[in-house]
């Protein structure tokens, strides 16, 4: 049980276009699903929490505008990276929160994002 | 603002042998401590939590870790390891009044040789 997909699993763009990554729960319901993005061989950072219904929020330093999440249903979020760069290139991964309060989050296996 | 800390970026172990990886936290409070897995072209998977009650939590794969209010770690054991156990690992502090946000070590690439 707890399992998160996300889709694509990678994706190339060309600079300049957008980008939408879906997380989804499968088997439960998450009232809360947070976003990551990890750069190679480091940690992961916090860039926003999405709670479902209601509008995200972000981390210090993460742009609202460029990294927009939608979290619509109890099984889904999406992040779309707007106008993507270069320097977007990263890997984007998601985890969902158990709705009832767990404390523990499930993670998607991640969206290898490469702008060209 | 709760912080982590993983003090070995790299550790080798020979399989079979023992392994243990450090963490050290810190937060005003009783944090939520948790310890993940991350295999290459894989997602983080959860091996145990802590979060009250016994300082010893057994997890998946033959993982325990054990929590020292008073050194604030929280490090991971293993008896015997496998060469399955060659990953990323990732120690994570959250907050009970944060919505769950955590706070991620920087990890620790474990490589298991013959």
């Amino acid at each position: 049980g707890a399992v998160v997909s996300q889709h694509p699993s990678w994706v190339i763009c060309k600079s300049g276009t957008s980008v939408k990554i879906e997380c989804r729960s499968l088997d439960f319901q998450a009232t809360t699903m947070f976003w990551y993005r990890q750069f190679p061989k480091q940690s992961l950072m916090l860039m926003a929490t999405s709670n479902e219904g209601s509008k995200a929020t972000y981390e210090q330093g993460v742009e609202k505008d460029k990294f927009l999440i939608n979290h619509a249903s109890l099984t889904l979020s999406t992040l779309t990276v707007t106008s993507a760069h270069p320097e977007d290139s990263s890997f984007y991964i998601c985890s969902a929160r158990l709705a009832g309060g767990q404390d523990t989050q499930y993670f998607g296996p991640g969206t290898r994002l490469t702008v060209l | 603002a709760q912080s982590v800390t993983q003090p070995d970026i790299h550790i080798t172990v020979s399989e079979g042998a023992s392994l243990e990886l450090r963490c050290n936290y810190s937060y005003g409070a009783t944090p939520y401590l948790f310890w993940y897995v991350q295999s290459p072209g894989q997602g983080l998977q959860l091996l145990l939590k802590y979060f009250s009650g016994d300082t010893l939590v057994q997890g998946i794969k033959g993982f325990e870790a054990e929590f020292k209010r008073s050194q604030s770690s929280f490090n991971l054991r293993k008896p015997s390891v496998h060469w399955s156990d060659a990953a990323e690992y990732f120690c994570a502090v959250g907050a009970s009044d944060s919505w769950g946000k955590l706070q991620f070590g920087a990890g620790t690439q474990v490589v298991v040789t013959p």
